[in-house]
């Protein structure tokens, strides 16, 4: 059992370019969420998503976008990259709602340089 | 205000020492208590869940809800270096649907 599958582990992005980061998750989990980790600031929340088909912005969405075509995959597009999307981006996911907690990806360390 | 205060340490204890690590919050409709731990270039895991008040232990680890005080707590007994790793805690509602509200985290180190 994989649980949340992030990939790739790190990149270095030149300012303008483009990448998605990808998120699976084997658990038939239905809430699956992005955030962005930077020190000394907490987890904020990116994008989200409660079940296939359907996305919502969470906290921080700007410069990012997200789909959800299938209950395992939820990628994370960054279009243009800026130097202020250096940070560290995790997937996690749920089976329902919060109460129970999350189960996280490993991470994705970017950097834009 | 924001919801969920921790505060991030660093925090340097001896190997076996007992460790208090806290949280508070300010919206009393939380019912739903986590603490995660992340060790570094890692992901959060899951480390203890608490419903509503009271304590909840497993091992060297003991979770304490006061929501009278809005208040919560994680001790580790006899800490070891394998301890040392940020410790977020997190929160829900009810009817908080998606939304889990996490602490900043605190830094702890446990030297030899």
């Amino acid at each position: 059992n994989a649980g949340v599958t992030q990939t790739p582990k790190f990149r270095i992005l030149k300012i303008g370019q483009s990448m998605t980061l990808q998120c699976t998750q084997d658990m038939n989990h239905n809430y699956m969420y992005w955030y962005r980790q930077d020190p000394g600031m907490g987890l904020k929340l990116i994008y989200y998503s409660v079940g296939a088909g359907i996305t919502d912005k969470g906290e921080v969405p700007n410069g990012y976008n997200v789909s959800r075509s299938t209950t395992e995959d939820f990628p994370l597009r960054l279009e243009l990259a800026a130097p202020s999307q250096t940070s560290v981006y995790f997937c996690a996911s749920s089976y329902s709602n919060s109460n129970n907690g999350y189960t996280f990806g490993s991470g994705t360390r970017l950097t834009v340089v | 205000q924001k919801e969920v205060e921790q505060d991030p340490g660093p925090l340097s204890v001896p190997e076996g020492a007992i460790v208090s690590l806290n949280c508070t919050y300010s919206n009393s409709a939380f019912q739903y208590f986590m603490w995660y731990r992340q060790y570094s270039r890692k992901g959060p895991e899951l480390l203890m869940y608490t419903y509503s008040s009271g304590n909840k232990e497993d091992g060297r680890f003991t979770a304490q809800v006061d929501k009278s005080s809005k208040y919560i707590s994680l001790f580790i007994r006899d800490s070891q270096p394998s301890d040392s790793a940020t410790y977020l805690c997190a929160m829900s509602a009810i009817d908080s649907g998606y939304a889990l509200n996490f602490g900043k985290g605190t830094s702890l180190l446990v030297t030899p």
